[in-house]
């Protein structure tokens, strides 16, 4: 049962340096999303994609791309790291009227 | 948009006790509200949700009620126990694919 993969666990990067987080669900589930994860701020929606083809922007999309691969999986891009978006960042998935499931996270540092 | 307020952001609780945390939203047309758990070092884990048209729900030592009226939501842990220790998430959502919008979090600790 592996539910939400998110790859890489941890990573540390340079500032300016680029990365993709990699997301995968099994569950067919129609939506995904990705969340970050700060002291004190609970999670922020970065992106989310209701359906396959579809990305909107979420409460804090700056710095960040996204890409709905396929059905199965939905991939954030950092472009240029900053300090600034050091943090742990989650996905999750949900099938339309139904619950959403979280990653296990990917915790990322940006020197 | 929605926006949920939640507190406390911190709770402490001797074991057996009970504990609550409490949530507001804004919108009155959210209709779907999830309680989420989560671990160090895990993803959160939905532990009970509720949806408009129901007053209060219960899965064994957790609670659930809901208030439209006020737009306010609780979440009831009763005989607290050592593992409930954990950081709590309360959500709320309109219907169809909107995105879950998520309080701050409340670091619940039980002490033995």
């Amino acid at each position: 049962n592996a539910g939400v993969t998110q790859t890489p666990k941890f990573q540390v990067l340079k500032t300016g340096q680029s990365m993709t987080l990699q997301c995968a669900q099994d569950m067919n589930h129609n939506s995904m999303y990705w969340y970050r994860q700060d002291p004190g701020m609970g999670l922020r929606l970065i992106y989310y994609s209701a359906s396959e083809g579809t990305t909107d922007k979420g409460e804090v999309p700056n710095g960040y791309n996204v890409s709905r691969l396929n059905k199965r999986e939905f991939s954030l891009r950092l472009e240029s790291a900053a300090p600034s978006q050091t943090s742990v960042y989650f996905c999750a998935s949900r099938a339309t009227e139904q619950p959403q499931h979280f990653g296990d996270g990917t915790r990322l540092s940006i020197l | 948009g929605e926006n949920v307020e939640q507190h406390p952001s911190t709770l402490s609780v001797q074991e057996g006790d009970s504990a609550v945390i409490k949530c507001t939203y804004s919108d009155s047309a959210s209709n779907y509200f999830p309680w989420y758990k989560q671990e160090l070092g895990k993803g959160p884990q939905l532990i009970i949700d509720i949806r408009s048209n129901v007053g209060e729900k219960k899965d064994q030592r957790i609670a659930v009620t809901l208030n439209k009226t006020a737009k306010h939501f609780s979440l009831h842990i009763t005989e607290t126990q050592p593992e409930d220790s954990a950081v709590y998430f309360c959500a709320a959502r309109l219907s169809g694919n909107t995105p879950l919008v998520f309080g701050k979090g409340t670091r619940l600790s039980v002490i033995a």
